[in-house]
């Protein structure tokens, strides 16, 4: 199994520019989310599903999208990118939260600059 | 809201010491409470999960406690050895309409050769 992944490793944006960042699992994990990852902040939870077709919001929402079409995806869309999204994201996943154990599992992360 | 400190930010020991990680958290009704290890520009590895019916986990040369009652976790690294120079980080399991994380901000141990 490869795990988690996560695409690009790195990215430079200029303001006001879009991108998705991909992310991946093949354990068929119903739970997915994305965490930015700050100096001073720690980890803090953009947003996150519960299976496909299921996104809600978490701590930092704004200025990004998300969708889950399938179990295994779940990207991240910048929608017009700003300094303050200068960060490193992380993609999670683990078994649904109704299940006794479950473990989270992250990706390699996306470093991303906003000039 | 919850919030999950640890103490120090910085340690650094010299290489076959034990020594011990601290995370205390101030609402103990947290679900699960996981131990990570981050190395410098990577990402997250499990270390140990401790489900909140548990009081210890082991694997290894590590052991993790966790006592709800004081609200505090504690990562126990035996035998210290340069390859466990990283960034610890400890993080709760809080079920607040669904499952997330609430994390720390980390311990980072440099052993000394």
């Amino acid at each position: 199994n490869a795990g988690v992944t996560q695409t690009p490793k790195f990215q430079v944006l200029k303001t006001g520019q879009s991108m998705t960042l991909q992310c991946a699992q093949d354990m068929n994990h119903e739970y997915m989310s994305w965490y930015r990852q700050d100096p001073g902040m720690g980890l803090r939870l953009i947003h996150y599903s519960v299976g496909a077709g299921i996104t809600d919001q978490g701590e930092v929402p704004n200025g990004y999208n998300v969708s889950r079409s399938t179990t295994e995806d779940f990207p991240l869309r910048l929608l017009s990118a700003a300094p303050s999204q200068t960060s490193v994201y992380f993609c999670a996943s683990s078994s649904h939260p109704a299940r006794l154990f479950y473990e989270q599992y992250f990706g390699p992360g996306t470093r991303l600059t906003v000039t | 809201k919850q919030e999950v400190t640890q103490i120090p930010a910085a340690l650094s020991v010299p290489e076959g010491e034990n020594l011990v990680l601290n995370c205390s958290f101030t609402d103990s009704a947290i679900y699960n409470l996981q131990w990570f290890r981050q190395d410098p520009g990577k990402g997250l590895t499990s270390l140990l999960l401790i489900q909140s019916s548990q009081r210890e986990q082991t694997s290894g040369r590590l052991n993790a406690s966790l006592d709800k009652s004081s609200g505090r976790s504690t990562l126990y690294i035996a035998a210290s050895q340069p390859g466990d120079s990283a960034t610890y980080l400890c993080a709760d399991h809080i079920i607040q309409g669904a499952q997330k994380l609430v994390f720390g901000q980390g311990t980072r141990l440099t052993i000394n050769p």
